[in-house]
């Protein structure tokens, strides 16, 4: 079964320092999403995407946080610098337009 | 106001119970509803849609009242596996908006 893959699964830094996370979504799923998720709280959209462009991204911290999807396949999230208040599960999951979204494992960010 | 709220819990019940989680939401517009089921540390996964007519799968029953703007959950012959945080989702368009989950713990 097609899933969606993230790397790394976990991450711990030191605030300050720069953090990027990888996303590759099912294939042929032109939606990709980055969702933040704190403990104890449901994720939280950060950036949609549609093929390579951003559809939404209201949400993202633009002052330290980045995204993109080059090629319109796989994506990645960068924060510069992290903050300890960063520390969360960042979950990335695709869909078929307007569709259910399949989510992946997600990555563990501990900022020290 | 939150967009989806829902009691946190946790609620414990024991096996074989029967157990409802309700949520509201305060966007009219909303086009789409779900319950997601969430592991602890592990991704939300779909567990259904909810429509208005109602819906059911197996010991699960998902209902929707748009004038109330509500949402149910009724979970009957509860199994430790039940066992996890319940997510209500709402929906526009391709955008999803998560309520804070729900835990449930289902004791032997």
């Amino acid at each position: 079964e097609a899933e969606v893959a993230q790397s790394p699964r976990y991450k711990i830094t030191e605030k300050s320092q720069a953090v990027a996370f990888w996303c590759d979504p099912i294939s042929g799923h032109a939606t990709l999403y980055w969702y933040r998720q704190i403990l104890g709280q449901g994720p939280e959209l950060l950036v949609q995407f549609q093929d390579e462009s951003v559809v939404d991204d209201s949400q993202l911290p633009k002052d330290r946080f980045s995204a993109e999807r080059l090629k319109g396949v796989d994506s990645t999230l960068k924060i510069q610098p992290a903050e300890l208040g960063d520390s969360a599960m960042y979950l990335c999951a695709s869909s078929p337009l307007y569709n259910e979204q399949f989510f992946g494992p997600g990555t563990r960010l501990t900022v020290l | 106001r939150k967009e989806v709220e829902q009691d946190p819990g946790p609620f414990n019940v024991p096996e074989g119970a029967t157990v409802a989680f309700n949520c509201t939401y305060s966007n009219s517009a909303s086009q789409s509803f779900f319950w997601y089921r969430q592991d602890c540390r592990k991704e939300p996964k779909l567990l259904m849609s909810v429509y208005s007519s109602g819906n059911e799968d197996g010991r699960f029953t998902a209902q929707l009242n748009r004038a109330s703007q509500y949402i149910s959950l009724l979970i009957r012959d509860s199994k430790l596996s039940d066992s996890a945080t319940y997510l209500c989702v709402v929906a526009r368009y391709s955008t999803l908006t998560f309520g804070k989950g729900t835990m449930l713990l289902v004791s032997p």
